[in-house]
């Protein structure tokens, strides 16, 4: 019974060729978030969904965008990917108020 | 933004060795979890503490949000234990990550 689901698991993609990536969960959480991990580092919040209420961190490149066209399912955008971008990108859900996050199993991206 | 240190940053344990690892905040939260990161990069969740103690097995956690700090415990520690130990901290509706411990248990 997987909650909160990626896809896909691994993403190979070409350099500035943009690329989408995909979210969904069954909790009807109303709060989504990105991240993204790369190697030996913590997760970074890239941005996260209040409802439809879009928040974007303040150093989180023009580069990613995100869609949320309902409650399950999100998507993150890279319109042109660098081959700084290759990292783990992962999506998270919960409650509003900072209640307990669910994490997704991640997309691994990478760039060529 | 609120920081979030843990320490120490990396640990090196003989099985059924104990351990804590440590999760320091700069302000005030909402709530705080740990997780432990698989060699496949999926995180799993451990204990959701806002506050208080909780225990599951052989691990165990205690947040004093007063203080502005939590712990984690592993007792008898397992090879399967290795990997990166993450605290989150969660302000309003905003998740943010400590700087994570790496583990490893040597047989």
């Amino acid at each position: 019974d997987a909650m909160v689901i990626q896809n896909p698991r691994y993403q190979v993609t070409q350099f500035g060729k943009p690329v989408t990536l995909s979210c969904s969960q069954t909790l009807n959480h109303n709060v989504m978030y990105w991240y993204q991990q790369k190697s030996s580092q913590a997760p970074k919040l890239l941005f996260h969904y209040y409802d439809k209420d879009f928040n974007n961190e303040a150093d989180t490149p023009d580069n990613f965008q995100s869609r949320r066209p309902n409650t399950s399912f999100c998507f993150l955008d890279i319109r042109s990917p660098g081959l700084g971008d290759a990292a783990m990108y992962l999506c998270a859900t919960s409650r509003a108020g900072g209640t307990e996050a669910f994490f997704g199993q991640g997309t691994r991206l990478t760039v060529v | 933004g609120i920081q979030v240190e843990q320490s120490p940053p990396d640990l090196i344990l003989q099985e059924g060795a104990n351990s804590t690892l440590r999760c320091n905040f700069s302000d005030s939260v909402n709530n705080l979890q740990w997780f432990h990161q698989n060699p496949w990069g999926q995180l799993i969740n451990l204990f959701y503490i806002p506050s208080g103690t909780k225990q599951n097995g052989r691990l165990s956690a205690t947040t004093v949000a007063t203080e502005r700090y939590s712990l984690l415990y592993i007792s008898s520690s397992q090879t399967t234990d290795s990997g990166v130990y993450f605290c989150a901290v969660i302000t309003g509706n905003q998740f943010y990550f400590g700087t994570g411990t790496s583990l490893t248990v040597i047989p």
